[in-house]
């Protein structure tokens, strides 16, 4: 059964401190691992979509990396507007293009 | 603003009622999901419509129904309510049905019911 794990559930880090979340994932087939961004009460918003292993993205302060069992989302020297919860997809070959989510990890950026 | 609408924003009823929310997907978006959002429970995916027929289905209860129009938006019907439905239900839209797809989600609507 496709799965993903997402930690720590929380994250609480000072202005410019950087650091880094995880998804691990077992899926059947990965077709894409997705990243959103969601604000409370908001919709989440797409950040990145990586395909293979050793993949890379970046957007402004955030890195995405992918391996065959994992992926991380690196923030470098983050600012308070970057807290919200990160929630992590993956779409696998036998889910009929569904994607199964993450709880999420809850940052807190303080300044 | 991800291009995808949902309407109303908030939605208070009681239980035993009925209620229907609406999606506006993105321009030139051909599919439609519905998702449950809950304190405990994370993202849930409930169905998925592509140009007007249904797609896939996920965990949605027997009294929640959904539909996609012609004009591509799609409405999601939620009948005997429950103080467990309480919930945000997002909608989101992609192009098609292929792999790799970026889904974009609306605002959401939140429902209480009380």
């Amino acid at each position: 059964e496709d799965q993903v794990t997402q930690s720590p559930e929380a994250l609480r880090l000072q202005e410019g401190e950087s650091s880094s979340l995880n998804c691990s994932y077992t899926v059947s087939g990965l077709r894409g691992l997705f990243w959103y961004r969601q604000d409370p009460g908001k919709g989440p918003e797409f950040l990145f979509t990586l395909y293979s292993a050793g993949e890379e993205k970046e957007k402004e302060r955030l890195k995405a990396t992918l391996t065959k069992k994992e992926s991380f989302l690196h923030i470098t020297a983050p600012k308070p507007e970057d807290s919200a919860t990160y929630l992590c997809a993956v779409q696998g070959r036998d889910s009929n293009y569904q994607l199964i989510w993450g709880a999420g990890t809850k940052l807190i950026i303080k300044p | 603003d991800s291009g995808v609408t949902q309407t109303p924003k908030h939605l208070i009823t009681a239980t035993g009622q009925r209620v229907t929310l609406r999606c506006s997907p993105r321009s030139g978006d051909l599919s439609v999901y519905w998702y449950q959002q809950s304190l405990d429970q994370g993202l849930q995916f409930l169905i998925q419509y592509y140009n007007g027929e249904e797609r896939a289905k996920g965990n949605i209860l027997e009294r929640f129904s959904a539909q996609q129009f012609p004009d591509l938006h799609s409405e999601l019907n939620l009948s005997s309510l429950e103080l467990g439905d309480s919930a945000l239900y997002f909608c989101a839209s992609s192009v098609g049905t292929r792999a790799r797809e970026t889904q974009y989600f609306g605002p959401g609507t939140r429902l209480l019911v009380l």
